[in-house]
């Protein structure tokens, strides 16, 4: 079963700290995506980052880096120097592929509160 | 980019009625739009799958005559919620797929919706 384990339910730290969200998943799959998304508090889900099962550079876009991990099925974010604008929840996300029927839903993981303190 | 509205954002009506949410991709046709629901503090539950032109998909345990989902064209998917009731109170996102972008999500601002 494909599932996504983000095991932080929240976590807080101070403005300027660095901070890592941990995601674990399981698939069966050889070709898969997984992806981050940002929640703020107004609700909308912004996409920050895809990345392709086969591809396991990591990734570095600003204050935003992304660890990925086939060896440990883990796909962690960190944030340098937090600032308080990144206080929001951060979804990590499997794509699933379903034979025979619709291919492409994500399956979410629980979700990590981050909230950063000025 | 890839923008996904969704309108209206927040709506309250009473018991019985129903209502009804627009989703649209602005710049981009959307081969395949997603409605999820969320609790507060909770993950994103798929509700459904809609291809423009086909049936949705529901996930399991989720009512077809409750939820009905219209996909018309490539940049509009509507959900109605029929007699609402107030346990339907939750927080409505989709989420639009374009043709060349496999996989990646765009998501609407979402619609809260509380039933009285």
């Amino acid at each position: 079963a494909q599932k996504v384990t983000q095991a932080q339910t929240e976590i807080s730290v101070v403005e300027k700290e660095d901070v890592t969200l941990d995601c674990v998943y399981e698939t069966r799959d050889t070709t898969y995506y997984l992806f981050w998304y940002k929640q703020p508090p107004s609700g909308e889900l912004v996409f920050l980052i895809r990345r392709n099962s086969f591809d396991e550079q990591n990734e570095i876009s600003g204050r935003y880096s992304w660890n990925f991990q086939k060896s440990t099925s883990s796909f962690n974010f960190t944030i340098t120097a937090s600032q308080v604008v990144d206080s929001a929840v951060y979804f990590c996300a499997l794509s699933e592929r379903r034979y025979g029927g619709s291919q492409g839903n994500l399956i979410f993981g629980k979700g990590t509160k981050l909230s950063v303190k000025p | 980019g890839a923008v996904v509205s969704q309108h209206p954002s927040r709506v309250i009506c009473k018991s019985g009625t129903s209502v009804k949410i627009e989703c649209r991709s602005l710049d981009f046709q959307a081969t395949t739009m997603f409605w999820y629901r969320q609790f507060p503090k909770k993950s994103l539950m798929l509700m459904a799958t809609s291809n423009e032109g086909s049936k949705a998909t529901y996930e399991q345990g989720v009512e077809k005559d409750k939820f009905l989902i219209n996909h018309a064209s490539l940049t509009l998917s509507t959900l109605t919620v029929t007699s609402a009731h107030p346990e339907d109170s939750s927080f409505y996102i989709c989420s639009a797929r374009r043709r060349e972008s496999a996989d990646t999500q765009y998501f609407g601002p979402g619609t809260r919706l509380t039933v009285l």
